[in-house]
């Protein structure tokens, strides 16, 4: 069971250029999540999903697009990558909550993404 | 507003010491959840704890126990008899219904000398 995946784990763009980051989940969680982690500033949100084909913007959205084509799945995009994005980066899922518990999230590995 | 502190940002403490990370919440919710997550030096995070603001039971975990005090707003996290493989950053989070979000404190890094 692998759990969240997220690929590439590490990546170094050039200011401008464009890329997707990729969180796998085979739990089929319904929720997925993608952070990022700066130093100092903990994980702070960017978008997440409640289900397949639905997206939502989280704290920190600008200058990112997701998508949820597939429940397990969920697309990190940067359409053209700026220094301040500079980050790694995190994907986690969550089961629905059940008989009003909150279920945990799980998470991937995290991506280490360099802008120059 | 919805917040929450991780006041100690480092510590470092000897192995075998006990050793209390703290973590204050700011939130308007009345159900509301609160996580631990131990991040090693390996990168990726591990879910540790969570408690349900109707709970304020403490817990304890083998060496790991966690204080929930509402009065306070606090769910601090001790660690008993350190070892150096609990060095790592731990990160208090706080779930609230109304918004179905999760934020996360800033972290506070611990690091155990042997």
């Amino acid at each position: 069971n692998a759990g969240v995946t997220q690929t590439p784990k590490f990546r170094v763009l050039k200011t401008g250029q464009s890329m997707t980051l990729l969180c796998a989940q085979d739990m089929n969680h319904e929720y997925m999540y993608w952070y990022r982690q700066d130093p100092g500033m903990g994980l702070r949100l960017i978008h997440y999903s409640v289900g397949e084909g639905t997206t939502a913007k989280g704290e920190v959205p600008d200058g990112y697009n997701v998508s949820r084509l597939k429940k397990q799945n969920f697309l990190l995009g940067l359409e053209s990558a700026a220094p301040s994005q500079t980050s790694v980066y995190f994907c986690a899922s969550r089961n629905q909550d059940r008989g009003g518990s909150n279920q945990p999230q799980h998470f991937g590995d995290g991506t280490r993404l360099s802008i120059l | 507003a919805q917040k929450v502190t991780q006041a100690q940002t480092e510590i470092s403490v000897v192995e075998k010491e006990d050793v209390t990370l703290d973590c204050v919440y700011e939130t308007r919710d009345t159900t509301y959840y609160l996580f631990w997550y131990k991040q090693p030096p390996s990168g990726e995070l591990v879910f540790l704890i969570r408690r349900n603001s109707f709970d304020e039971q403490n817990e304890i975990s083998g060496r790991y126990s966690w204080n929930f005090q509402k009065s306070t707003s606090s769910f601090n996290f001790t660690i008993t008899a350190s070892q150096v493989v609990d060095s790592a950053v731990y990160f208090c989070a706080l779930f609230y219904s109304s918004a179905s979000k999760i934020i996360f404190g800033s972290g506070t890094r611990l690091s155990i000398r042997p």
